[in-house]
């Protein structure tokens, strides 16, 4: 069974301070990981996508990608009570399908 | 541009009832996928489409299920004889081509719940 494994969390976090999420993933020949954020009620939106091992930044956020390991990490520098939703780690391991952790639940206090 | 739609937002059904689920997708995208989501948890695959045709159903839990995309625009998810565990939100998304890099943007879904 292929699997995305996520801290459920939740994971409390200060204004201002790094939050960072964790995921790991079974199938070594995952060739994408994408990381989407979910506002209770709402629908995954896409936040950003890595696919080389190493670090890939997009302004607060820094998805960090160690296939060796099967460890795809996202950081969120000065985070804010608006980053407070659940985040999606989602893998694509080739063919057609896309397989989605069940996520972590960010809280970021004010 | 316009999102991703999906109707019904909400369908209430009875235990053994057939369903339609309609999606409609970003003008231009050729990839279209549907997706399950239960409570806790993440998006759960059913199906991708590449225009017409599905090019990987895996993901569609039996024989009940079954959809199209006659078209390749508008997308149908059919369930026949529905069971009180097909209660979900199902999400539909889209995407420019395929699923490897591109974005998937998703619908705000249709919350199934089966009595």
């Amino acid at each position: 069974q292929k699997e995305v494994e996520q801290n459920s969390g939740p994971l409390s976090v200060p204004e201002g301070a790094i939050a960072s999420l964790n995921c790991t993933y079974s199938d070594r020949g995952s060739q994408s990981f994408f990381w989407y954020r979910q506002y209770s009620g709402k629908s995954p939106e896409l936040i950003m996508f890595i696919y080389s091992n190493g670090d890939k930044e997009d302004g607060r956020f820094t998805a960090q990608l160690n296939k060796a390991s099967q460890y795809v990490s996202l950081l969120i520098r000065d985070s804010q009570p608006s980053d407070s939703a659940t985040y999606l780690c989602a893998v694509f391991e080739g063919g057609f399908k896309t397989i989605f952790g069940a996520g972590t639940r960010l809280f970021v206090k004010a | 541009g316009a999102g991703v739609s999906q109707t019904p937002s909400n369908k209430v059904t009875e235990k053994g009832k057939y369903v339609e689920l309609r999606c409609d997708p970003i003008s231009g995208h050729t990839a279209l996928y549907w997706y399950r989501q239960s409570l806790g948890q993440g998006p759960e695959f059913l199906i991708y489409f590449q225009g017409t045709g599905a090019a990987d159903d895996s993901g569609l839990p039996n024989d009940r299920f079954f959809a199209v995309r006659p078209e390749g625009s508008v997308s149908t998810l059919k369930i026949q004889r529905t069971e009180r565990g097909d209660s979900a939100v199902y999400l539909c998304a889209s995407s420019l081509q395929g699923p490897s890099t591109d974005t998937q943007y998703f619908g705000p879904g249709t919350r199934l719940t089966v009595l």
